[in-house]
């Protein structure tokens, strides 16, 4: 167990909708970071958060967006959904300064 | 951009020792990260490479030569729970963002 949580394990939903994942990091850890891993495209680096602040972004659709609250617990926005969407989703946190990320147990989504 | 290439899939029997090699293209090179991860489950870290040369941990070294561009993960004793997928990923930029790529398959076997 990592200390990471995730809600929830498993979505389904129909294409055109939109969909919140949740993440809580670890305890003290400032930084969270989300990922998606599909079977064409493997483990993608999407976005990162700082204490609240966008700190990189990497392949993220417009159609996505994240945020991270005040508490550290961050969300992950995904709307107009596409069948290419589906996909394990993880997030994944990390103390300020360090380099090892510890990951969630991920979120499944299916879009039918 | 950045190019990650590792074999698709290994296997080795129990006991025995494993070689998984990377090889990486990518500028503003900062250091390389191995992580597992098996089937439907999150990535767990195993190490982290900045310096030249190999650096052990257990049952498990990983070993970087910045020059070649150039990585390896070396598994020994291994056991049945060591099937995995083994990630390789670069970081660069002045992040620790790791970049990864697809994997190596690993199917250990009695």
């Amino acid at each position: 167990d990592s200390g990471v949580t995730q809600t929830p394990k498993h979505l389904i939903t129909a294409t055109g909708q939109r969909v919140t994942l949740r993440c809580s990091p670890r305890s003290g850890d400032l930084s969270v970071y989300w990922y998606q891993q599909s079977l064409d495209q493997g483990l993608q680096f999407l976005i990162q958060y700082y204490n609240g602040e966008e700190r990189a972004k990497g392949n993220i659709l417009e159609r996505f967006s994240a945020q991270q609250f005040p508490d550290l617990h961050s969300e992950l926005n995904l709307s107009s959904l596409e069948l290419g969407d589906s996909a394990l989703y993880f997030c994944a946190s990390s103390r300020a300064g360090d380099y090892e990320q510890y990951f969630g147990p991920g979120t499944r989504l299916t879009v039918t | 951009g950045q190019n990650i290439d590792q074999p698709t899939e290994m296997t080795a029997t129990e006991g025995a020792i494993v070689q998984i090699n990377c090889t990486y293209q990518t500028s503003g090179f900062n250091g390389l990260f191995w992580y597992q991860q098996h089937a439907g489950e999150a990535p767990t870290f195993l190490s982290y490479n900045v310096l030249d040369g190999l650096e052990e941990k257990g049952r498990f070294s990983s070993f970087l030569s910045r020059s070649k561009g150039y990585s390896y993960l070396l598994l020994k004793e291994l056991q049945m729970k060591d099937s995995a997928s083994y990630l390789c990923a670069p970081a660069s930029g002045g992040s620790y963002i790791p970049t990864f790529g697809r994997g190596t398959s690993l199917i250990v076997h009695p």
